[in-house]
């Protein structure tokens, strides 16, 4: 009975290449997100679609690429992965599409290493 | 634009300690405060927050978190820590009519016997 999934939990891959990591929820939320957490552990907003919407959208480099095929799922693709890109991402969910007091549930993380 | 600053980035306690995790937020307009905390290799999950009302705000595993608007901080307490507190805990904020939370960047507590 997971809340909110994602897969993989880890990523090693070499520079250059294309990955993909999904997220899933099952808690009906209508706002999905996706965070990086840097080496230092700081957490940074990079997405956010409500109803399959992309509402934000942080200055991320554009090989980065979310897609929602569904307002319970929110995958995240990148392209040409570079050394910076090694990080932990996760994905997170809340109830409403505009409210800013949600409390924001968030998967386990997939900790990406780029080789 | 808004920030938070979590000034200690490690608090070392015995536990059974009190405790007091700092958290100061910077804004011009108003806010909703936030303490998440993770533990080690999760995500991350809600201990509480502050919508209104009520300036003491209690929380999961027993904690609790004051807002003072004048010091614009919002620190996090609990009288008596266990070595399974022993945890990441990040203070972020939302502005009213956005969803988009702003971290702080997290103090390791750490609890020893």
């Amino acid at each position: 009975d997971t809340a909110v999934s994602q897969t993989p939990k880890y990523l090693v891959t070499q520079m250059g290449n294309d990955k993909s990591i999904k997220c899933e929820q099952n808690l009906g939320h209508d706002t999905m997100y996706w965070y990086k957490q840097d080496s230092k552990k700081f957490l940074k907003i990079m997405f956010s679609y409500n109803n399959k919407e992309l509402i934000i959208n942080e200055t991320v480099p554009n090989r980065f690429s979310p897609k929602s095929p569904d307002k319970a799922h929110l995958n995240l693709h990148i392209n040409s992965l570079e050394l910076g890109d090694s990080a932990v991402y996760f994905c997170a969910s809340s109830l409403t599409g505009t409210g800013s007091a949600d409390t924001q549930y968030f998967g386990p993380g997939t900790r990406l290493t780029v080789l | 634009a808004q920030s938070v600053t979590q000034l200690d980035s490690q608090v070392p306690v015995f536990e059974e300690a009190p405790v007091e995790l700092r958290c100061n937020y910077s804004s011009s307009v108003s806010v909703y405060l936030f303490w998440y905390v993770q533990y080690p290799n999760q995500g991350l999950q809600l201990l509480l927050k502050y919508l209104s009302g009520s300036t003491l705000v209690k929380g999961i595993n027993g904690f609790e978190a004051e807002f003072n608007k004048s010091q614009t901080s919002f620190h996090l307490r609990k009288p008596s820590v266990h070595i399974s507190d022993t945890a990441e805990y990040f203070c972020a904020v939302s502005v009213t009519g956005f969803q988009k939370l702003v971290f702080g960047t997290g103090t390791r507590l750490l609890v020893s016997p």
